[in-house]
């Protein structure tokens, strides 16, 4: 069973510019959340996305969006990109929506670095 | 808000050594606790996990015990491998906040021959 891939691996961006991101879920997965990595605050939460809809959603500015297709594939957005926004983008997968009892299968990630 | 607080890095252990890596939390109501691990160029793993208070999560040789009167779900291992060598999470996830996952900032644990 192939794992949560995430397109593309690495991405280098300008300040100002807009960027897509790309997750795959593990087939059958009807969950996907979204996380930034960086040294300084470890994994942070972003968003999830459950059967399309938008069902949580952390402390990030409105430049991070993102959607949910019907095959559960989801991408994220950042608009308007800051030097801050350089990070490593993690994409989760689950069967259900996110509890203790769904585990989470990561990614590997998209690395973003904006100049 | 919930939060999760584990030690600073990098540590640095020669193999068979005794590892324990300490984790604590701040949390509304009964939350869940878990420890991820980070390979090298690879995505988080759930290493293991733990619902309740006085409850052991173990996987691989890893243990950890959720301690709600110290606020606490340490990792502990008797004797690491080269293998073991990552970046090791804690986290939890609780429904007050909508099962929403906080995650710590990571510890590096390098295991030497």
């Amino acid at each position: 069973k192939a794992g949560v891939t995430q397109t593309p691996r690495y991405l280098i961006k300008t300040r100002g510019q807009q960027v897509t991101l790309s997750c795959s879920p593990i087939s059958g997965h009807r969950s996907v959340s979204w996380y930034q990595q960086t040294p300084g605050q470890g994994l942070q939460f972003l968003f999830e996305y459950f059967s399309e809809t938008q069902r949580n959603k952390g402390n990030f500015p409105g430049r991070f969006s993102g959607r949910q297709f019907s095959n559960s594939r989801s991408e994220m957005n950042v608009s308007t990109l800051e030097l801050g926004d350089s990070a490593l983008y993690l994409c989760a997968s689950s069967l259900g929506a996110v509890s203790s009892y769904n585990e989470q299968f990561f990614g590997p990630g998209t690395r973003l670095t904006v100049l | 808000g919930d939060s999760v607080t584990q030690m600073e890095g990098p540590v640095t252990l020669s193999e068979e050594a005794f590892l324990t890596i300490n984790c604590t939390y701040t949390a509304t109501g009964y939350p869940s606790l878990f420890w991820y691990v980070q390979y090298p160029g690879e995505g988080l793993q759930l290493l293991l996990k733990a619902t309740k208070a006085d409850d052991k999560g173990s996987n691989k040789g890893f243990e950890a015990t959720y301690r709600k009167e110290t606020t606490s779900f340490h990792l502990e291992k008797g004797s690491v491998q080269v293998s073991d060598s990552a970046v090791y999470f804690c986290a939890l996830s609780s429904p007050n906040t909508g099962n929403q996952f906080y995650f710590g900032t990571g510890t590096s644990l390098t295991v030497i021959p």
